[in-house]
């Protein structure tokens, strides 16, 4: 399976501090992609990276990408209690005939006050 | 108009039952998604379509049937469904499968079958 993995599986953080989460990944990729999801409902689209890029900024979110050691991280500054969900990385490749989308395991983000 | 909408929210049914979930798009999309998501799991990828055509069928079970009637909608036909596909069902699109954008996600259809 090329499924990825995220380190860690739960964080727990205080309102304001920051967040880090990583993700390894096994196949050649397209872009790297991070959703949020809150409660099991759906995902959110956060940021997407393309393979030729090695980092990439929106709003409070950082994103790295080291293609050589297929990884990526994700960093949320100045954490809020909003910011509590499931955070996952998702590879894109192509296949020929389409873009598949393969989610990792995921991190659960817990922000306390 | 900015969102995937999914119907159902909630189904239970029956393993002889025969259903279908709905899902609509207004984005102009051309690529449409189902994916499963089991609890505390990452999402799976089911199918892909793109422009109204089944792309990819990531083996899964005749009983799941999926079906693009036009570029704007996706459904998919459940049929003698097990317990074990009980799930989250999520309905995702994207401009095109060739191009590297984001997936805009449903809210999903929470599926129990007894």
């Amino acid at each position: 399976s090329q499924q990825g993995e995220e380190d860690p599986q739960a964080l727990s953080i205080q309102e304001g501090e920051n967040a880090t989460m990583n993700c390894s990944y096994k196949t050649s990729i397209n872009n790297l992609q991070w959703y949020r999801q809150n409660s099991g409902r759906g995902l959110v689209h956060l940021i997407l990276i393309r393979s030729n890029e090695r980092e990439k900024h929106s709003g409070r979110l950082r994103v790295t990408l080291d293609t050589s050691k297929k990884s990526s991280s994700l960093l949320i500054t100045a954490s809020r209690a909003a910011d509590t969900a499931s955070y996952f990385c998702a590879t894109a490749r192509n296949t020929g005939t389409a873009s598949k989308l393969t989610f990792g395991t995921g991190t659960r983000l817990q922000v306390t006050l | 108009d900015t969102e995937v909408t999914q119907t159902p929210k909630h189904l239970v049914m029956g393993m002889t039952n025969k259903k279908s979930l709905k899902c609509e798009q207004h984005m102009g999309h051309r690529a449409m998604y189902w994916y499963k998501q089991k609890a505390k799991k990452p999402p799976e990828l089911m199918f892909v379509y793109s422009y109204e055509k089944l792309s990819i069928n990531e083996s899964v079970p005749s009983r799941f049937s999926p079906e693009c009637p036009n570029s704007s909608l996706l459904n998919l036909h459940l049929h003698a469904l097990q317990p074990e596909d009980s799930a989250l069902y999520l309905c995702a699109s994207s401009q095109d499968v060739r191009v590297p954008y984001g997936y805009t996600f449903g809210s999903g259809t929470r599926l129990t079958v007894v």
